[in-house]
């Protein structure tokens, strides 16, 4: 099974940048559609956004647009994703996860970004 | 705005049947809209069960199966395990985005 393993926790000040890592365990890391998902404390799932691991090609959700940046590096089979101006609303636990054809299959352990003065 | 409705809990006895489904303020759910459906436990990531509707992971339990029912996507889980007690989370493709259901906290008592 294909596991996507993330960077560690996170803490930051309200304006700051966050960055958190995805890597994938594939040589067929290039076939995944790469999605970023967050989910605040008690709240749903929040779908942020995906990039295509073979050509690059990215597509954000229209609430973070202008704020979110995901990248990847292939030989790294790495998935990033930015995250600008922080605030406290953003304070949750953000997911990677890897789309083959219509279906969602494997999450990252998530990763807990804190932001706070 | 697309919002995804599931029902808020559910309590269901083990060895039982249940059905959990997923509605779009947009209109019926279809098999275009990509139904993919999770399971997530406390502290845990989301883990995914059925996509595309009604196609299993080779790791999903035979109990679970999708299907699309009165113009939602629909989850049952026929004999029910304690180890079921958890959120179950649907997720529609539309508009080209993804859409998160709020969850439904299914109890096993």
């Amino acid at each position: 099974q294909v596991q996507f393993v993330q960077s560690g926790a996170e803490v930051k000040k309200p304006g700051a940048s966050v960055t958190v890592s995805c890597k994938a365990s594939t040589y067929t890391f290039t076939s995944y559609v790469i999605h970023w998902v967050r989910q605040a404390p008690g709240q749903r799932l929040e779908w942020m956004g995906w990039i295509n691991a073979g050509n690059g090609d990215t597509k954000y959700s229209q609430k973070f647009h202008g704020r979110v940046t995901i990248t990847r590096d292939t030989s790294a089979t790495t998935a990033y994703i930015e995250l600008t101006s922080l605030t406290s609303d953003d304070t949750a636990v953000y997911f990677c996860a890897g789309q083959l054809s219509s279906g969602w299959y494997f999450w990252g352990q998530g990763t807990l970004v804190t932001v706070s003065s | 705005q697309t919002v995804v409705t599931q029902e808020p809990s559910l309590t269901v006895s083990p060895g039982g049947t249940v059905t959990l489904t997923c509605a779009s303020n947009t209109g019926a759910v279809t098999s275009g809209s990509y139904p993919n459906w999770f399971q997530q436990k406390p502290g845990q990531a989301p883990r995914a069960l059925i996509y595309s509707t009604s196609n299993k992971h080779s790791w999903t339990p035979a109990r679970f199966s999708g299907s699309l029912l009165g113009g939602k996507a629909a989850l049952t889980l026929s004999g029910v395990q304690p180890e079921d007690e958890a959120d179950y989370i649907c997720l529609l493709f539309h508009g080209g985005a993804w859409v998160f259901g709020g969850g439904t906290k299914m109890t096993v008592l």
